[in-house]
């Protein structure tokens, strides 16, 4: 089973700033089969970023994915207001195909 | 549009077990999805349960699956959980979701979630 660990836990930025959100996984993930969730409190995840690096209809081109392999990459390039949230890594291309990371909260500064 | 959402009790009895549905609308359940469930426990991160193809298949996360049973209902439109021997551990939003394909194994579609609280 893939253990995906992300780093850091919490990231503590200023809006217009540039984000940087690692996930780390155990064994390499084929397929770069790799998701990211931005969650914002009382809400149901949000797709971001599937296959390590496409963004999802209507994501914002500020936000991109990057990696393959073990280490993935989120990269938020100006911090919005409403960018402050909980990001969570997902590996979709092996079994079990649900493992989450633990999550990654960007505060404001 | 597709959409998910959840229903069933919110307080549970430990040594219970927990039932949970998820109505499809907007679409089919035999689509070609995975029907997932994640739960996430207050202030904590996501847990993915299991999940089910409309064909009846079943996938489960090992440190769950000796409690846990997923089953689909087409006629009604609908998937469902049962977790049983439920403790105060098992308190948490429990999301049901989809995946994009059968293969794509990322999810594009929550609904929005429902708390089930374990307490005697």
């Amino acid at each position: 089973e893939i253990v995906l660990t992300q780093s850091p836990g919490t990231l503590s930025l200023s809006p217009g700033e540039r984000a940087t959100l690692s996930c780390r996984a155990s064994q390499s993930v084929s397929s770069s089969y790799l998701a990211w969730y931005q969650q914002k409190p009382g809400q149901a995840p949000r797709l971001l970023i599937y296959g390590a690096s496409s963004r999802a209809t209507g994501i914002p081109d500020r936000f991109s994915g990057s990696g393959s392999g073990t280490d993935f990459t989120l990269t938020i390039s100006r911090l919005e207001p409403e960018d402050f949230a909980v990001y969570y890594c997902q590996q979709y291309g092996s079994s079990p195909p649900g493992t989450f990371g633990q999550g990654t909260k960007v505060e404001i500064k | 549009q597709v959409q998910l959402q959840e229903s069933g009790p919110g307080l549970v009895k430990p040594s219970g077990t927990l039932s949970l549905t998820c109505a499809v609308s907007g679409g089919s359940i035999s689509s070609s999805n995975w029907w997932s469930w994640v739960r996430q426990p207050p202030g904590k991160g996501l847990e993915w349960i299991g999940e089910i193809y409309h064909s009846g298949s079943t996938n489960y996360n090992p440190s769950l699956k000796s409690r846990v049973t997923i089953s689909v209902d087409k006629s009604k439109n609908q998937f469902s959980l049962k977790l049983s021997s439920v403790t105060a551990a098992d308190t948490a939003v429990y999301y049901c979701a989809s995946t994009v394909t059968f293969s794509l194994r990322y999810f594009d579609l929550w609904g929005r979630g429902t708390l089930v609280t374990v307490s005697s």
